[in-house]
């Protein structure tokens, strides 16, 4: 069944090492978000591309953070250097934006990081 | 900036009560509203998506409203079981010209019904 598949699951790291998560939307939809959630500030949106072009990315540090779709069946979210503040689970969410309706997202399983 | 409300945080009832989960809203000038529900470790599952210009919406035991001049929206699940325990999680899509769609959520209602 169609569905948002993120790699890897999870992700142990330290501090300073560099951070590439993986998200493959439903075959399709042509918007993707990244989102973080953490138990703080709940979820937060970083970027947001349609038809593989960034939309928004106001939510998201650009000293460290880029997120990018190299083609429609791949984004990436990329965090170089980690710090231990970047410890959330990450989550991406696609949807098909029609004319007039943004319709429904539907996110993956998310890729739960933590920085040491 | 849209805020989105989710009170209580928690909430537990016994098994078979037909409970309520509110939601609310700073901005009115809303697109959709999308309620979302997370099982602990998991994503995010949508469970209804109601339009600006609907009321309500339906789905099993599950019945989501909207008022958007009140800026509230409600999720009533009928006949609760053990297996609706997860956090429901309400976010809302502004409505802007142009491009940029944001869903702002809330912070979720953990529900645990009791066996």
């Amino acid at each position: 069944d169609a569905r948002v598949t993120q790699t890897p699951r999870h992700k142990v790291t330290e501090m300073g090492q560099e951070v590439t998560m993986r998200c493959q939307p439903i075959l399709g939809h042509n918007t993707v978000f990244w989102y973080r959630q953490t138990m703080m500030q709940g979820l937060e949106l970083l970027a947001y591309f349609r038809n593989r072009a960034p939309l928004d990315d106001s939510g998201m540090p650009k000293d460290r953070f880029s997120a990018e779709m190299p083609d429609a069946t791949l984004a990436t979210l990329k965090i170089q250097p980690s710090e231990p503040r970047d410890s959330a689970v990450y989550f991406c969410a696609s949807g098909s934006r029609l004319a007039g309706d943004p319709g429904e997202l539907f996110f993956g399983e998310g890729s739960r990081l933590t920085v040491l | 900036k849209q805020e989105v409300t989710q009170i209580p945080a928690a909430l537990s009832v016994p098994e078979g009560e037909n409970l309520v989960l509110n939601c609310s809203f700073t901005d009115s000038a809303i697109y959709n509203l999308q309620w979302f529900r997370q099982d602990p470790g998991k994503g995010l599952t949508s469970l209804l998506l109601i339009q600006s210009s609907q009321r309500e919406q339906t789905s099993g035991r599950l019945n989501a409203s909207l008022d958007k001049s009140s800026g509230r929206s409600t999720l009533y699940i009928a006949a609760s079981q053990p297996g609706d325990s997860a956090t429901y999680l309400c976010a809302v899509r502004r409505r802007v010209a142009g491009a940029n769609s944001k869903l702002t959520f809330g912070k979720g209602i953990t529900l645990s019904v009791r066996p």
